[in-house]
């Protein structure tokens, strides 16, 4: 059974850094691409960032761009998103998802984080 | 950037119903759209990819179609459980994805 755990979550203020995580297990690791994926409190669904099966490749919205970085170890089968310079518009609950071994769509998700930016 | 626009933002259905929700891409995008259903303060679940193949262990209820710029989501015999936001995904290997605002299923 494929199991994604986030942690990492809290409360900081603007300008702040947190550094999440997401454990996994129940799948081969390092043969997936991993997401983070992030809603507003009441809104919708927003990608944030994504990094290729051997971490090579990455990618960002542009809304966290140059402030957000991911990577992964797959020896610990788990992936980070570094989070610097925090802004208010940056809380929300924060998921990392993975996909089918077949499609680009999700398959699973964590059961988030919840990142709360302010003073 | 293409965007993903559903339809309704909110749906009032019974028990027994069935349930169509529409997504519109802003140009084809093939067949590459997920539905994915989340409950308040729940983790999304993944119902529907590739348009129409159902993620296993997801009732068989649930349907999905469409190809090109237009998609539905149908719920034939909708259960006390299916209440719900349902969100379409449009998403495509190596590229960043585009989730729908999403379609909040209530109790009429």
């Amino acid at each position: 059974e494929v199991q994604l755990v986030e942690s990492g979550g809290g409360l900081v203020q603007p300008g702040g850094s947190l550094r999440l995580s997401c454990a996994a297990s129940g799948f081969t690791f390092s043969s997936y691409w991993m997401h983070w994926v992030r809603q507003v409190p009441g809104k919708g669904l927003v990608w944030v960032s994504h990094i290729s099966d051997d971490g090579s490749s990455t990618s960002y919205a542009d809304s966290v761009k140059g402030r957000f970085t991911i990577s992964r170890d797959n020896v610990k089968n788990t992936v980070y998103l570094q989070m610097n310079s925090l802004r208010a518009e940056d809380t929300a609950t924060y998921y990392c998802t993975t996909h089918y071994s077949d499609s680009s769509a999700y398959a699973d998700w964590g059961q988030g984080t919840l990142v709360t930016v302010s003073s | 950037d293409i965007q993903m626009t559903q339809s309704p933002s909110t749906l009032s259905a019974s028990v027994g119903d069935r349930v169509t929700i529409t997504c519109r891409a802003s140009q084809s995008i093939n067949r590459w759209l997920a539905w994915y259903q989340q409950k308040p303060g729940k983790a999304p679940k993944s119902l529907i990819y590739d348009a129409s193949s159902l993620k296993s262990g997801v009732p068989s209820r649930f349907s999905g179609s469409g190809s090109g710029t237009e998609f539905t989501l149908t719920i034939s015999g909708l259960q006390p459980d299916d209440f719900a936001t349902y969100y379409c995904q449009h998403y495509k290997s190596y590229s960043p994805t585009t989730f729908g605002q999403g379609t909040k299923v209530e109790i009429k």
